[in-house]
């Protein structure tokens, strides 16, 4: 149990373009998902706080008007990043918590995106 | 500044022996503290949790420690196995379900 799934799992895309990225949650709801950005061979960083129904809440430094989030559903939120540009090249995971089972989190595959 | 610190150089051990991996933070008070697998190219699979009252938690050949006076958290793989090649990640919760994450440890077990 407690699967989380990704769409898609790489992407690349020209700079200026926006693209959106998919985080469902298979077998259970989901009220509450983060998303992360990992750079090689570094940690995982937060950037938003996802919540159903809600606005997300962004960490410092994440610009909300860049990364799109939209949690619409208790089994769906995407991100999605406008005007890309190279620096924005990296892995994003997404991960759900089950509101049941404590607070570990469930992580998703991960979408690995550049921007040529 | 907050910092968890967790042993940047891999950790390379011989099939059968205990690996034991090390966790440590500063300017952190942390509810609980978890351990994570994150295999190269996917995303991190939860492994085990400890609260700041518990010492010690045990799952198969898992082992966690947490001091929370020493601040510092060990993780052992006992009995390892090649399969169990991986980065490890601590993460601590720092309120309201948001965990922050260490750079992780990439354990390489040979045969």
């Amino acid at each position: 149990g407690a699967v989380v799934s990704q769409h898609p799992s790489r992407v690349i895309c020209k700079s200026g373009t926006s693209v959106k990225i998919e985080c469902r949650s298979l077998d259970f709801q989901a009220t509450t998902m983060f998303w992360y950005r990992q750079f090689p061979k570094q940690s995982l960083m937060l950037m938003a706080t996802s919540n159903e129904g809600s606005k997300a809440t962004y960490e410092q430094g994440v610009e909300k008007d860049k990364f799109l989030i939209n949690h619409a559903s208790l089994t769906l939120s995407t991100l999605t990043v406008t005007s890309a540009h190279p620096e924005d090249s990296s892995f994003y995971i997404c991960s759900a918590i089950t509101g049941t089972q404590g607070y570990e989190q469930y992580f998703g595959p991960g979408t690995r995106l550049t921007v040529t | 500044s907050q910092k968890i610190e967790q042993n940047s150089e891999a950790l390379n051990i011989q099939e059968g022996k205990t690996a034991t991996l090390t966790c440590n933070y500063t300017n952190y008070s942390p509810a609980y503290l978890q351990w994570y697998r994150q295999d190269p190219g996917r995303g991190p699979v939860f492994l085990l949790l400890i609260r700041e009252n518990e010492k010690e938690k045990r799952k198969e050949r898992l082992k966690v420690t947490f001091d929370t006076t020493l601040k510092q958290s060990l993780f052992h793989i006992t009995a390892s196995q090649p399969a169990d090649s991986a980065t490890y990640l601590c993460a601590l919760n720092t309120g309201f379900q948001k965990l922050v994450f260490g750079t992780g440890t990439r354990l390489l077990v040979s045969p």
